[in-house]
């Protein structure tokens, strides 16, 4: 069964540390990777995606994303978190061409302290 | 500016009653989605449509309903026959020529139970 496995409810780091959340998946055939981020009662954000490629993936707001095929990874990251990335975010992936289902993991939520 | 209208923001439901949710979109996006958000389960897929007039189920579509009849348009119903109605519903949208896009969202209706 395809799933994708985001192992920390939470993640906390203090402003300007870097941050990592983490995603894993397991899929049959070649997956499209996404990152997108939720505010309170806002719908999901695009933030990036990996189709192929480089394996090191930039988005939106200085995130950015390494795609890890051994480790059927892809981990978010970025180099100095600000409080305004305190959020909730989701990996998600969709498989191969013609595929309509995303599957979308359970969720991280980051909080970024002053 | 292009995106996707869900309404109403907030909803209640009566025991016994079914209701409606608007998702309305201007991207000219021939494929939509409808999702359940519950707290610490992600995203799970209701129904979704390819095309007008066309529409399969998702993981947990019993106690809903859906109709395609404009491309813009793609309203949930939530049937009596839904036990557990009370969520965060999420519309989204995206192209149909290439599944590497990612999807577009609405900012969502919260349902709960008077």
């Amino acid at each position: 069964a395809q799933s994708v496995a985001q192992p920390e409810d939470q993640v906390n780091v203090a402003e300007g540390n870097p941050l990592t959340v983490k995603c894993t998946y397991s899929v049959s055939g070649n997956p499209y990777l996404f990152w997108y981020v939720q505010y309170p009662n806002r719908g999901l954000q695009f933030l990036l995606k990996y189709i192929t490629g480089d394996n090191l993936v930039k988005g939106s707001y200085g995130f950015e994303a390494e795609f890890n095929k051994s480790q059927t990874s892809f981990h978010l990251k970025k180099p100095s978190a600000l409080v305004s990335d305190s959020a909730l975010y989701f990996c998600a992936v969709r498989v191969g061409t013609g595929g309509f289902k995303t599957i979308f993991g359970a969720g991280t939520r980051l909080f970024v302290k002053a | 500016d292009g995106g996707i209208t869900q309404s109403p923001k907030y909803l209640f439901r009566k025991e016994g009653q079914n209701v409606t949710l608007s998702c309305e979109q201007n991207l000219n996006h021939d494929a939509m989605y409808w999702y359940r958000q519950d707290p610490g389960q992600g995203l799970r897929l209701i129904y979704y449509s390819q095309i007008v007039n066309d529409f399969q189920k998702g993981d947990i579509a019993e106690g809903y309903s859906v109709s395609r009849e404009k491309k813009e348009s793609f309203p949930l119903t939530v049937t009596s026959a839904q036990k557990n109605p009370t969520a965060f519903y999420l519309c989204a949208s995206s192209t149909t020529d290439s599944s590497n896009q990612p999807q577009h969202f609405g900012d969502g209706t919260r349902l709960s139970i008077l």
